[in-house]
């Protein structure tokens, strides 16, 4: 089955302590993208990949870090976790990033930051 | 900066009643795209509409760009419990490299 893997789905941490949020994908994609969604502002771009060892600021990077070393995985990490930093994240992939080339995302990683 | 404004953000209505959704911005977009999300998931797409006008049909969901490629809605006719879950609508902007820019989201909620 085609399909955009996140894990893990839920992880409560605290301030400071590194994580890693994983992303695979099994569809040959080239394009991956992490997304941030919060209450009243949407999706907001993070980081995103147009392919392996190629990644670019979204509109909201600022305390994340990404690598795209094999095409199928993207991971998102938090060097140093923040409250602010408490969202619901969603790892996306297409084809390729043109017009009419839809998004296929992940079931979302939820994180809590105390 | 917001490009994209839905409305409303929340909508409660009753089974069989007609709704729409608007997606609206001042800028111009190369595409649309609609996507659903429910609880516990991504958001899944719906369509993308690419051509000024354009009207694109999914049974009971008709979707409209604007002839100026700045604006989309969405309207769903005898609206289905199955119906419930978040809608967002997604532009592609073009700004050196392409980028897809999403509104905040409408959460419809069609009760029995």
């Amino acid at each position: 089955e085609a399909q955009v893997t996140q894990n893990p789905r839920y992880l409560i941490t605290v301030t400071g302590k590194k994580l890693t949020v994983t992303c695979s994908q099994n569809m040959n994609h080239e394009y991956m993208s992490w997304y941030r969604q919060d209450p009243g502002l949407g999706l907001r771009q993070i980081y995103y990949s147009m392919n392996v060892e190629v990644t670019d600021k979204g509109d909201v990077p600022e305390g994340y870090k990404v690598s795209r070393k094999e095409k199928r995985n993207f991971p998102l990490i938090l060097e140093s976790p923040s409250p602010n930093q408490t969202s619901l994240y969603f790892c996306a992939s297409s084809l390729r990033r043109q017009i009419n080339s839809p998004l296929h995302f992940g079931n979302g990683t939820r994180l809590t930051v105390t | 900066t917001q490009l994209l404004e839905q409305s409303p953000q929340f909508l409660s209505i009753q089974e069989g009643e007609n709704l729409t959704v608007y997606c609206n911005s001042s800028s111009v977009f190369s595409s649309l795209q609609w996507y659903r999300q429910e609880p516990g998931e991504g958001p899944v797409l719906l369509v993308t509409v690419v051509t000024g006008g354009e009207v694109k049909k999914l049974k009971r969901l008709t979707f409209q760009f604007g002839d100026a490629r700045k604006d989309s809605s969405l309207h769903i006719t005898a609206a289905q419990p199955g119906d419930t879950g978040l809608y967002l609508c997604a532009g592609e902007v073009i700004q050196g490299a392409q980028k897809l820019v999403f509104g905040q989201g409408t959460r419809l909620t069609i009760n029995p």
